[in-house]
C-alpha cells in the first residue's frame, strides 16, 4: 500500500548528540504524527501536527509540519540511551480519519552511552 | 488497566490452524482498529469498528480474516486456515472516536510454523 518516504532508515549516534529524521510524500497530508515503538510494544504517539507550518515541541522533541503539507521532520536534542527505538512518521490523507493513516517504514535509532 | 490490552502477547500455531486474537480497548473508547505489522514495516490497516459495527474492513487481506466486536468493547480478530505469511505482530488501537488520538496495545506476535 501507499507509504511515506522516511529517512534515514537507521541511525547510530553518541549520547548527547542531536538527531534529525524526516518524512516526505508526493501527496498532501492534513495531519502528521510521529510515533515511537520499542521492542514488544505498540507505537506510542510523540507529537501530532495539524496545520501547515506548525512547529511543536514535546520535551527534547521538536517536529514541524512542512509548508507544502508534503513533509515533516522530527528532531531529538541531547539524545539519551532511552531514546533508542524505532520512530515512525504517519499521516492522514483525509482529515481526522484514523483508518487511512499512512505510515513510513521507520527510523531505527541506536544511542551509544 | 488503563491502556489497550491484547492477549495473548505471543501465539505460535501450526499452518492450517484457527487462531483468535483478543483486544480489550480503553474503557469508553468507541472506535477500535486492528493493524498488522511485519518486520521492518509500519502498521498496515486491517479493520475499523465504530461501536459494534465494522465501519471499514477494506484492509482485511482475504476471507480467512474476520473480526467481531459484539458488545462494542472487546474485539476478537479471527484467522482461519492460517498460513506462514500471516506471521506478524497484530496491533489493536482504540480512540474516543474517529479522528481522535489512537492508543495502541502492545500487540500479539503471531508465528505460523
Amino acid at each position: 500500500g501507499q507509504q511515506l518516504n522516511q529517512s534515514p532508515q537507521s541511525m547510530f549516534i553518541q549520547e548527547g548528540e542531536d538527531v534529525s529524521m524526516n518524512c516526505t510524500s508526493s501527496s498532501i497530508f492534513n495531519t502528521w504524527l510521529w510515533y515511537k515503538q520499542e521492542p514488544g510494544e505498540g507505537p506510542v504517539l510523540l507529537i501530532a501536527l495539524y496545520k501547515a507550518g506548525e512547529l511543536t515541541s514535546n520535551g527534547r522533541l521538536t517536529a514541524q509540519f512542512g509548508i507544502t503539507r508534503k513533509d515533516s521532520f522530527l528532531n531529538i536534542s541531547a539524545s539519551i540511551p532511552s531514546d533508542v527505538g524505532i520512530y515512525f512518521c504517519a499521516g492522514f490523507l483525509n482529515a481526522g480519519n484514523n483508518r487511512k493513516l499512512i505510515w513510513g517504514l521507520g527510523t531505527s535509532l541506536a544511542v551509544n552511552p | 488497566g488503563a491502556g489497550v490490552s491484547q492477549t495473548p502477547s505471543n501465539k505460535v500455531t501450526e499452518k492450517g490452524k484457527y487462531v483468535e486474537l483478543r483486544c480489550d480497548p480503553i474503557s469508553g473508547h468507541t472506535a477500535l482498529y486492528w493493524y498488522r505489522q511485519s518486520l521492518g514495516q509500519g502498521p498496515e490497516f486491517l479493520i475499523y469498528f465504530q461501536g459494534t459495527g465494522a465501519a471499514d474492513d477494506s484492509g482485511l487481506p482475504n476471507d480467512r480474516f474476520f473480526a467481531v466486536r459484539p458488545e462494542g468493547s472487546v474485539s476478537t480478530l479471527k484467522i482461519q486456515r492460517t498460513e506462514r505469511g500471516d506471521s506478524a505482530v497484530y496491533l489493536c488501537a482504540s480512540s474516543l472516536g474517529q479522528g481522535r488520538q489512537a492508543f495502541f496495545g502492545q500487540g500479539t506476535r503471531l508465528t505460523v510454523v
